[in-house]
């Protein structure tokens, strides 16, 4: 059963960098079949996805966020990274790390946890 | 973007009701829809893909249909677990877009 788990620094300073990890376990992120992506959720509002990474290093970024993302993977440690630049107080969410499997409709089958991060000085 | 609109936003229902909760895309999106539900403090979970194909583990009372714009998830006899907020998610084109939610409340 995979599972993944999100962490990195609960809050972060307007203008900084956002950094958040994902370690998988159940699956190796280097086998092809699967998206791996980063969703959120800002405070009582809905979800957002902010991009994902394929086996091969193939990104997509939601152009809304295009300019300040990049997501990365490890796959000697089977993790996935993403950094969010010059962050805002509209980037406070909670990020979800997820797997979706590749084929119709790319459903997002695995969720990690989520971790909250907050943007404030 | 695809815009995914959810109604209604939220409903107050009793346990064993029929609930239909109705997802409209604002262009075709074949039936590239998935549906999930979300609890407070719980990572969301996928019930439905492909608009209407059941995932691994949800329990059968969840449905789903529609194609092209206008889409459906239904829960034939509401059970406590049931009370969530609900999201569709269009994946036929990119950026992935998820509607606003839709809250099911005890009544």
């Amino acid at each position: 059963q995979v599972q993944l788990r999100e962490s990195g620094p609960g809050l972060v300073k307007p203008s900084q960098t956002l950094s958040l990890t994902c370690s998988v376990s159940g699956d190796s992120i280097g086998r092809g079949g699967y998206y791996w992506g980063w969703i959120r959720q800002h405070p009582e509002k809905g979800l957002e996805y902010i991009g994902y990474i394929y086996y091969t290093g193939e990104t997509f970024y939601n152009p809304s966020l295009k300019s300040r993302i990049t997501i990365s993977k490890d796959t000697s440690k089977n993790q996935l990274s993403l950094r969010l630049n010059s962050v805002t107080a509209a980037d406070t969410a909670v990020y979800y790390c997820a797997r979706a499997q590749v084929g119709h409709s790319a459903p997002l089958e695995n969720w990690g946890q989520g971790t909250l991060v907050t943007v404030s000085s | 973007d695809i815009q995914m609109t959810q109604s209604p936003s939220s409903l107050s229902a009793s346990v064993g009701d029929r609930v239909t909760v109705t997802c409209r895309a604002s262009q075709n999106v074949a039936d590239f829809v998935n549906w999930f539900q979300k609890k407070p403090g719980e990572a969301p979970k996928l019930l439905i893909y492909a608009a209407s194909n059941l995932h691994s583990g949800v329990p059968s009372r969840f449905s789903g249909g529609g194609s092209g714009t206008d889409f459906t998830l239904t829960i034939s006899s509401l059970q406590t677990e049931d009370f969530a907020t609900y999201y569709c998610q269009q994946t036929y084109s990119n950026p992935p877009t998820f509607g606003q939610g839709t809250r099911i409340e005890i009544k």
